[in-house]
Parts: structure tokens; sequence; C-alpha cells
């Protein structure tokens, strides 16, 4: 257990409304990521961050944002949710273990659904 | 970019049997990692085995090893003496290391969904 969490854990949304995803963890981790999980497709990595307030996008990041103003909330936003964003988000963070290696650690997933 | 490929969506296995997961992934580095990922019903994402390019030696991490292959560019899980417990989707990944200058991301294959028969 890597000290993350995620809120809400699921949540119906109606088309066209804002959405916020909030990513929380207690253990000052550097990097932290958001992915959505989509059947067929694994997981795929929406946006990153390096760093408070650095952050970078990933392969799918078209209508999300992302922000991180401190070191233990990475938050994702869709602006104006659709159904093709109806997926479940993980977030996750980089570890970096004794050995040296960065593992990456994740948190228990949110499930959105907009209708 | 980095591609990973598990080619089988679903499989099958007896109660203590072994099984093997399939990986493959093209990528033009030298140095990087190889994971193997968990997903139980309860959708937590769990860490299985991890592997460094670097190294010949197969990672094993209990019932789990892999046959990591890398001028074939392939990295399969071996499950031993299955258990119920190890029925979960299985997800292959992909990373290139922190100090390349990467951003530190993975890049999963589609899943294999194992079933363990009683």
């Amino acid at each position: 257990d890597a000290g993350i969490t995620q809120s809400p854990r699921h949540k119906v949304t109606e088309t066209g409304t804002p959405v916020t995803l909030r990513c929380h963890q207690t253990e000052n981790h550097r990097y932290m990521y958001w992915y959505r999980q989509d059947p067929g497709h694994g997981l795929r990595l929406i946006h990153y961050s390096y760093g408070v307030k650095d952050t970078d996008k990933g392969e799918v990041s078209d209508g999300y944002s992302v922000s991180r103003s401190k070191t233990e909330d990475f938050l994702l936003t869709l602006e104006s949710a659709t159904s093709s964003q109806t997926s479940v988000y993980f977030c996750a963070i980089s570890d970096r273990l004794t050995s040296g290696i960065y593992e990456q650690y994740f948190g228990p997933g949110t499930r959105l659904t907009v209708t | 970019a980095q591609t990973v490929t598990q080619s089988q969506p679903e499989m099958s296995v007896q109660e203590a049997e072994t099984v093997t997961l399939s990986c493959t992934y093209d990528t033009s580095e030298s140095d990087y990692y190889l994971f193997w990922y968990k997903q139980p019903p309860s959708r937590q994402m769990i860490l299985v085995i991890r592997q460094e390019a670097y190294k010949q030696q197969n990672a094993t991490e209990n019932r789990f090893s892999v046959n990591f292959q890398k001028a074939a560019k392939s990295f399969s899980l071996k499950i031993s003496d299955s258990q119920l417990g190890d029925a979960a989707m299985y997800f292959c990944a992909y990373r290139t290391p922190l100090s390349q200058g990467g951003s530190e991301k993975l890049v999963f294959g589609k899943g294999t969904k194992l079933t363990v028969n009683p």
C-alpha cells in the first residue's frame, strides 16, 4: 500500500458537465500519473506530473486537464464530460526503491459513467 | 514509440498446473524495464514481477517467473502450481529508465484474462 486514495470511487454524471477526480498520496512521492482503463485497451496514460505545478501530457490527453498545486494532490478534470470518457480511472505514484529502481503503484480506481 | 503486445486475450489453466502468458514489445532502446501486473476482480493493480533489461538472469517471485528473451523482445510470465486466487487480468508493461531522461511512463499491453479451473 503506497498510501494512495482516489475520490470519488464511483461517479455518474451527465454529458456536458464538468467532473474532477482527486488523487491523494501521503508519502511525498514526486511522480504521479493518471491512467484510464477501457476494455480491449489496457491502461493508457492521460497525464502525469513530475513535481508541483509540473505536468505533461500522455497518449490520450484530449478532453482532460490536470493540476498539482501541492505534492500530495493530483487532480484530473474533465471540462465537459462526454460518453467516450466513461471509463475506470487510475491514479499511480512512482516510488524509488532502495535499489534505485522506480516502480509504479496504483490507487484503487474511480469508475466514471457519463450518461 | 514503444508498443506492448499481448496476443492471448484469454487463457485458462487447471488448478495446480502451470500456465505461460505471452508478451512481446517493440523498442529501439537497450536499457529498459519490463513488468507484469495482476488485476483481480477487485480492480486493484498489483505488481507481480519486474525484469531489468540489462540483467540476463530471469526474474522469479515465488510461483511466478519470467522468460526474458531480449533479442526476440519477448517477456513471458510463467505461473507454476496455479491457484484459484491467481484468476485475474494480467498486464505486461514496458518502461524506460528514469536516468535516460525518459519520463518514467509505463506502456501497457491490452491484457490477458486468466481463468483458473478447480
